[in-house]
This record gives structure tokens, C-alpha cells and sequence, in this order.
């Protein structure tokens, strides 16, 4: 079965500094997606960024980016320019290419001081 | 992105009843999801709905406590029966959109007591 790991519980950033979210997964799949989704208080679930693994090109939404790693199943989330409305929970999650079930990550809180 | 609603938005409830929770979709889609996420935890699915069959449900969740419907393309609805303190969680529904991403509903935070 898939996982989907975040080691980090908290990370906290000064506004406009960047911060960076690690992400790894255990798959034997070879074509697959992977998502990071940000929840801020009010529980709704924001698409961020999204990646295919048969991709080599980072994924870039503005000022977030990825770092994807396929050969250390690693996804790791940059935020720059760090905004106080970035502030929320982020969790990564995998998808399998075949299939349609999302595995998420424990998720990250990410603080910003002002 | 589809536009999902969900109702109720939040519920207190008595042990031992069940509530409804709705998720209305301003699109036909093929495939809806309901997950939970327990306080402080991350999202688990429960099970995958598609229209005219069955729901599959994932390891843990059985349907007797969590039935669902799916009666057309927009609508589904998921039942938390006879409740318990340990089922006050958030709960979620989700559809597949473009490029297999899923797109969630605002969630119903339910609390039983």
C-alpha cells in the first residue's frame, strides 16, 4: 500500500522569507500523481500545486514550487515570498495513475511571523 | 475547478442517532468521494461513490455505519449512523476533476456529544 510522509509537524517563517515542506512516498508504481493541498481554518481544501510523475519539470504555481526527486520518492513544497495568508495546514497526497484514491500525508502547519 | 456545496456545514448531535450530510456538484461527474478527518489528523477516505452502483468502501469502514447514496451524476448523500463521540470529525466530499485532481467541498464539522 501506498504512504505518504511528512516529518515535519510545524515549520514557522518570517513574512516574505521562503520555507520548505518535505514530502516523501512509498509507491512501485511508475506513473502516478501527487498533489499539495493547503487547509487553512476555515477546513476548506485548496488545490496548490499538482505533479505527474512521467514529468521531469518541477511544477511552479506562482510563488510555490516543487522539488520532485522520482528516484527518492521525494515532493517537497517551496513557498516564497512568504504571505500572512499562506498560513494553514499543508498536506501532500499521492494518486496512482490507475486508480482514483488520494493518500494524504499527516500534514505540515505552516506559521508566519510578521 | 467544479463548484461543491455541502450541507450541513455543521451539526451537534446526540449518541446514538445519525445524520445526513449532502454534497451537491454544479457538474455531472462519474466518480464522488467522502472522507473524515478525525481532530487533528489528516484526511482518510471512506469509501468512492459512483453513480447507479454500489459505494466501495476502504478498509475500516463498512457501510452499515456510513451508507451511502448516489442517486444521479450531481448528488450524493453519506449517512453517519448511530453516532458515537468518536465519530465528531470533519467530513468531506470530493469530486475528480480535470487533470485527476480532486476538488473538495467546504466539509460538514459534526460534533456528537
Amino acid at each position: 500500500a501506498q504512504t505518504v510522509t511528512q516529518s515535519q509537524p510545524e515549520m514557522s517563517v518570517q513574512e516574505a522569507e521562503t520555507v520548505t515542506l518535505s514530502c516523501t512516498y512509498d509507491t512501485s508504481e511508475s506513473d502516478y500523481y501527487l498533489f499539495w493541498y493547503k487547509q487553512p481554518p476555515s477546513r476548506q481544501m485548496i488545490l496548490v500545486i499538482r505533479q505527474e510523475a512521467y514529468k521531469q519539470q518541477n511544477a511552479t504555481e506562482n510563488r510555490f514550487s516543487v522539488n520532485f526527486q522520482k528516484a527518492a520518492k521525494s515532493f517537497s513544497l517551496k513557498i516564497s515570498d512568504s504571505q500572512l495568508g499562506d498560513a494553514a495546514m499543508y498536506f501532500c497526497a499521492y494518486r496512482k495513475a490507475a486508480g482514483n484514491k488520494l493518500t494524504f500525508g499527516g500534514g505540515t502547519r505552516v506559521l508566519v511571523k510578521p | 475547478s467544479a463548484v461543491i456545496s455541502q450541507k450541513p456545514s455543521r451539526d451537534i448531535c446526540q449518541r446514538g442517532t445519525s445524520l445526513t450530510i449532502q454534497c451537491q456538484v454544479d457538474s455531472q461527474v462519474t466518480m464522488m468521494f467522502w472522507y473524515r478527518q478525525q481532530p487533528g489528523q489528516s484526511l482518510t477516505l471512506i469509501a468512492t461513490a459512483n453513480q447507479g452502483s454500489e459505494a466501495t468502501y476502504e478498509s475500516g469502514f463498512v457501510i452499515d455505519k456510513f451508507p451511502i447514496s448516489r442517486p444521479n451524476l450531481t448528488f450524493s448523500t453519506l449517512t453517519v449512523s448511530n453516532m458515537s463521540p468518536e465519530d465528531s470529525s470533519i467530513y468531506l466530499c470530493s469530486v475528480e476533476g480535470y487533470q485527476e485532481t480532486q476538488y473538495f467541498g467546504p466539509g460538514t464539522r459534526l460534533l456528537v456529544l
